[in-house]
């Protein structure tokens, strides 16, 4: 069965600093992953995706990602932290087995930046 | 363009009632998903429907079901409502319906916030 698991409930950095959010996945087949964010009182909002096409996948605000295979790993990085990049993240797979366009989501990790 | 929308987007209910949460999807969209996100978690899929039937369900009691009208619009009926039935429910719509290694991109409208008391 797909999972994800984000490490790290909470990480704070301060603006300017780089955002790094960790997530590890675990798939049978080669997965589709995908980063959603998601603002309070808000849906969420897809950042970015990996379909199996480039492992560095880029997304909106400046947010991107790199696909490593050997580490199962998905980590969505920024280079240079804003106070409106503050929300919610959620790494999350698709479920390649079902019938349906059947998402996974991580836990999540909140997003706090310092001023 | 009008995203998804949800209604109402809070409501309150007691133990034992029933609940009916609405969703329309972008339009021109035919297939809408359900997620039950719970207070600290991650989104847990419910259902999802396409042309009127159901093509997905999750790990969800049968206290839980869903109907999808020739509109494309869908509601989601909760029977029996316990203290853990309090989540945000988001709806999510997609062009197509797809399974396996095809892909088509979700959107999530804002949710409705369930409180039961």
């Amino acid at each position: 069965a797909q999972s994800v698991t984000q490490l790290g409930s909470h990480v704070s950095v301060s603006e300017g600093a780089l955002v790094l959010l960790r997530c590890n996945y675990s798939s049978s087949v080669p997965p589709y992953l995908f980063w959603y964010v998601q603002y309070p009182n808000q849906g969420l909002q897809l950042l970015l995706k990996y379909t199996s096409a480039a492992t560095l996948v880029k997304g909106i605000n400046g947010f991107e990602a790199e696909f490593k295979k050997s580490e199962t790993s998905f980590h969505l990085t920024k280079p240079s932290a804003h106070m409106s990049d503050a929300a919610e993240y959620f790494c999350a797979v698709r479920d390649p087995y079902s019938s349906a366009s059947k998402i996974i989501f991580g836990s999540g990790t909140r997003l706090s930046i310092r001023p | 363009d009008a995203g998804v929308t949800q209604s109402p987007t809070h409501l309150i209910k007691t133990r034992g009632q029933q609940v009916t949460l609405r969703c329309s999807p972008i339009s021109g969209h035919k297939s809408v998903s359900w997620y039950q996100q719970v207070l600290g978690q991650g989104p847990q899929f419910i259902f999802q429907y396409y042309e009127k039937e159901e093509r997905g369900r999750g790990n969800f009691p049968d206290r839980f079901s869903a109907r999808q009208f020739p509109n494309y619009s869908s509601e989601l009926n909760v029977n029996a409502l316990l203290l853990g039935d309090s989540a945000l429910y988001l709806c999510a719509s997609s062009s197509d319906w797809t399974s396996g290694r095809a892909y088509n991109e979700q959107f999530f409208g804002p949710g409705t916030r369930l409180t039961v008391l």
